[in-house]
């Protein structure tokens, strides 16, 4: 099976523009999450969606919003882009029976520079 | 609220020798636990995970961790450390409540020297 896959892969952008990523999960999988990893503050979870809906969702702002399709792609967008918004945003996902018990899986990442 | 804690920033062991990175885990109900591997530039990859039953779990590259529920932990180790062990290693944790929710740990730098 081909693993998880996000595009593009570096992306920059000046603050104030928007972005939006997008990530294709392994095929079957019907949960796909999202996270925040920088070198400060770690990796952080930003939300889940299960089946085009959104499941859990982290403490981020507004700014920050994604949505899934029927064939269980996600995107992820941002607005108002601020320069602490540069970081490495890792997109997961996880099958099988769907429960806690399941590793994810996780793409390369789109790493994402504000200037 | 769920949290993880890895204590230690870096890890250094010779090659051949046995390595311990350490994990400790708060959580409301029974944990899931795992264990992650992250290489420069790539995204993570999965090793091992405590679901339920045997405490000492097996994964991948010849790693295992031993869930401690008195002490909250589930520390990773591997009897004899290769230089390719090298690498960040996050420790995480999910609740039964929250499926695709993993809070991880800051990562622990594991550095094996030859």
């Amino acid at each position: 099976k081909a693993g998880v896959t996000q595009t593009p892969r570096y992306l920059i952008k000046t603050r104030g523009q928007q972005v939006t990523l997008s990530c294709s999960p392994i095929s079957g999988h019907r949960s796909v999450s999202w996270y925040q990893q920088t070198p400060g503050q770690g990796l952080q979870f930003l939300f889940e969606y299960f089946s085009e809906t959104q499941r859990n969702k982290g403490n981020f702002p507004g700014r920050f919003s994604g949505r899934q399709f029927s064939n269980s792609r996600s995107e992820m967008n941002v607005s108002t882009l601020e320069l602490g918004d540069s970081a490495l945003y890792l997109c997961a996902s996880s099958g099988g029976r769907e429960g806690a018990y399941n590793e994810q899986f996780f793409g390369p990442g789109t790493r994402l520079t504000v200037l | 609220a769920q949290s993880v804690a890895q204590p230690e920033d870096q890890v250094n062991v010779a090659e051949g020798n046995p390595l311990t990175v350490k994990c400790t885990y708060s959580v409301s109900g029974n944990p899931y636990l795992f264990w992650y591997v992250q290489y420069p530039n790539r995204g993570l990859q999965f090793l091992l995970k405590y679901i339920t039953g045997d405490n000492l779990v097996k994964g991948s590259y010849g790693f295992e961790a031993e869930f401690n529920k008195s002490q909250t932990s589930f520390h990773l180790k591997k009897p004899s450390a290769l230089v390719s062990d090298s690498a960040l290693y996050f420790c995480a944790v999910k609740i039964s409540t929250n499926a695709g929710k993993s809070t991880f740990g800051d990562g622990t730098t594991l550095t094996v020297k030859p």
